[in-house]
């Protein structure tokens, strides 16, 4: 079965800190999908990133960083120069690769709180 | 595209009557999954349909609860009848994945269910 860990429930930084969120992941597939959401305080989520389990490359999208390690079962995300708006619970997901099947598992995310 | 279009927002209604909550996925996406957000529970998936048929209603909490799929452009889910303990944010979701493609989840604006 598949099953996603944050063991971070919450963190709270000033603005302009970096912040790394973990995600810890099981699954006997050897596809599968990867992928972060961000809830803001409206609630709606929102699709950051997906990543295949076939494809390592770290990837970059302005102050978010996203790093893959298949070898340790974990796919992290960093925030650079963190602001308020970033403030929000994030989730990280999970899908296996079974061709009749592909529901996202959550992890139980973490809230990140940016003070000003 | 929209994107998730799901009706209501917010439904405030009484213990015992029949709620109906509606979705509209992305058009051509092959997948539709309905979740359920609470504080205690976190984000469970309750049913995911694959090309309009369920793949899987495990997470269905019981019998009170249905879903539908008449269509690759609508699903309803329904709660009959309803109790306090179903109060909680319903969330519907598409996605595509043909192969080794796979977009990831968009997810509508939720459902805000009360039932007091």
């Amino acid at each position: 079965a598949q099953k996603v860990t944050q063991a971070q429930t919450e963190i709270s930084v000033v603005e302009k800190e970096d912040v790394t969120l973990d995600c810890v992941y099981e699954t006997r597939d050897t596809t599968y999908y990867l992928f972060w959401y961000k809830q803001p305080p409206s609630g709606e989520l929102v699709f950051l990133i997906r990543r295949n389990s076939f494809d390592e490359q770290n990837e970059i999208s302005g102050r978010y960083s996203w790093n893959f390690q298949k070898s340790t079962s974990s796919f992290n995300f960093t925030i650079t120069a963190s602001q308020v708006v970033d403030s929000a619970v994030y989730f990280c997901a999970l899908s296996e690769g079974k061709a009749a099947g592909n529901k996202l598992t959550f992890g139980g995310g973490t809230r990140v709180l940016v003070k000003p | 595209d929209a994107g998730v279009i799901q009706s209501p927002r917010h439904e405030v209604t009484e213990m015992g009557q029949e709620v109906t909550l509606r979705c509209k996925p992305i058009s051509g996406h092959n997948s539709l999954f309905w979740y359920r957000q609470t504080m205690m529970r976190g984000l469970e998936l309750l049913i995911y349909f694959n090309n309009n048929v369920p793949i899987d209603d495990s997470g269905m909490p019981e019998d009170r609860f249905s879903a539908k799929m008449p269509n690759a452009s609508f699903s309803t889910l329904k709660i009959q009848p309803s109790e306090p303990r179903d109060s909680a944010v319903y969330f519907c979701a598409s996605s595509f994945r043909q192969g080794r493609v796979e977009l990831g989840a968009f997810f509508g604006q939720g459902t805000r269910l009360t039932v007091v």
